[in-house]
């Protein structure tokens, strides 16, 4: 079974400063992955996803994320982030040859913007 | 824009109540799905469905149900809610069956069963 484990729980950062998310996950087969945000009181929508091809990807809002298939990892950045990147982050995964659109979802990384 | 409703915000039941949650899209999605949200735990698919009146198990399926009787709907079902079912329910769409397509969500309803 795969499993997707996010290192921090939550991460504070001031406003124009840079931030990482990380993400790992276990898995033996090919996937596919994805980075979901949630704002306060609102349900997830994508930040971006990786499907194939150049291993950094570039999302909506200045985020991307690179692919590190050694290491299995999917970590998230963006440059200088604004106090409206607080929000829950959600790193996810779908094996490739499975039907059904099936996502594994890891524990999700609270971000804290600060002035 | 691919819009998912869900018919509750916020919803209090007591235990032992038989409790429905509903979940509309309208954008023809031949995929929905069930999540619950816990802190720290991300969120765990409880059932999902690729086709009306066809549903699978996700990976914490006990104490609830589903039911599509129409495309653009679908139903989770607390059969008897107990304590251990407050949490936050996510509803999602999506167009196909391959894992590479988005996952649209619906804003949530936060279940408290006292």
């Amino acid at each position: 079974a795969q499993s997707v484990t996010q290192l921090d729980s939550q991460v504070p950062v001031f406003e124009e400063a840079p931030v990482e998310l990380r993400c790992n996950y276990s898995s033996s087969v090919s996937v596919y992955l994805f980075w979901y945000v949630q704002y306060p009181n609102q349900g997830l929508q994508l930040l971006l996803k990786y499907l194939s091809g150049s291993t950094l990807v570039k999302g909506i809002n200045g985020f991307e994320a690179e692919f590190n298939k050694s290491q299995t990892s999917f970590h998230l950045r963006k440059p200088s982030v604004h106090i409206s990147d607080t929000a829950e982050y959600f790193c996810a995964v779908s094996d490739r040859k499975a039907a059904g659109n099936k996502l594994t979802f890891g524990g999700g990384t609270r971000v804290l913007v600060k002035p | 824009d691919v819009k998912v409703t869900q018919s509750s915000r916020y919803l209090v039941k007591r235990t032992g109540e038989k409790v429905f949650l509903e979940c509309v899209q309208d954008m023809d999605h031949e995929n929905m799905f069930w999540y619950r949200q816990d802190p720290g735990l991300g969120l765990r698919l409880i059932y999902f469905s690729y086709d009306v009146k066809m549903k699978e198990k996700g990976d914490i399926p006990e104490g609830y149900s589903v039911s599509r009787e129409k495309k653009e709907r679908f139903s989770l079902i607390l059969e008897s809610a107990s304590t251990n079912q407050t949490s936050m329910y996510l509803c999602a769409s999506s167009k196909g069956l391959a894992g590479f397509y988005e996952q649209y969500f619906g804003p949530g309803t936060r279940l408290t069963v006292t």
